[in-house]
């Protein structure tokens, strides 16, 4: 069964101090590894993916890492409006053509400013 | 290019009735899956639905089930509404079951409360 743990479950930074949110998973096989951002209420909104050990991708603040057991999403001098819940998931080989997604509980994010 | 929409934003019943909700895909995605998200808990996997099918189901009891239209728009529908199935419950859609793209991109979810 496929299992994905995230933690912290909860980080309180100040603006300007950067951090990283872990992502380690369980999977037999992986197909890709997905980071979300959920505002309160809202619909995740889709971050990265990521395919294969060792590959990076960038956007704006934040820098997603993956390696055979974990993803890492860095948060570099975050500000207050990157306050929000980031959300990991896996999509595994044994999914076939369904590709659903396997979830984490999620890391929720303040940005003091 | 419009995203994902499901309608309606939030919806109240009581414990027994039925729940009907809506999802309409990005243009030109044929896929859509749905999720619970349950308050405390992680986003659950609940349904698959391909060009008109339902391909496959999550660990949820048969009183939950939907169908896809021929535009691929789809409905939800929850029978015998218990107090638990009060959660937020998102539609995302795919471009292609066989190609190679695989992100799911999501709507802004129905909240859906049982009294």
């Amino acid at each position: 069964e496929d299992q994905v743990t995230q933690s912290p479950e909860a980080l309180r930074l100040q603006e300007g101090e950067s951090s990283s949110l872990n992502c380690s998973y369980t999977v037999s096989g992986l197909r890709g590894l997905f980071w979300y951002r959920q505002d309160p209420g809202k619909g995740p909104e889709f971050l990265f993916t990521l395919y294969s050990a060792g590959e990076e991708k960038e956007k704006e603040r934040l820098k997603a890492t993956l390696t055979k057991k974990e993803s890492f999403l860095h948060i570099t001098a975050p500000k207050p409006e990157d306050s929000a819940t980031y959300l990991c998931a896996v999509q595994s080989l044994s999914s076939g053509s369904a590709r659903q997604l396997t979830f984490g509980s999620g890391t929720q994010l303040t940005v003091l400013p | 290019e419009a995203g994902v929409t499901q309608s309606p934003t939030h919806l109240i019943k009581t414990r027994g009735q039925q729940a009907t909700l809506r999802c309409s895909p990005i243009s030109g995605h044929t896929s859509v899956y749905w999720y619970q998200q349950a308050l405390g808990l992680g986003l659950q996997f609940l349904l698959w639905y391909d060009e008109g099918e339902e391909r496959n189901r999550g660990n949820f009891p048969p009183r939950f089930s939907g169908r896809q239209f021929p535009n691929y728009s789809s409905e939800l529908n929850v029978n015998a509404l218990e107090l638990e199935d009060s959660a937020l419950y998102l539609c995302a859609s795919r471009h292609h079951r066989s190609g190679s793209y695989n992100e799911q991109f999501f709507g802004p979810g129905t909240r859906l409360t049982v009294l």
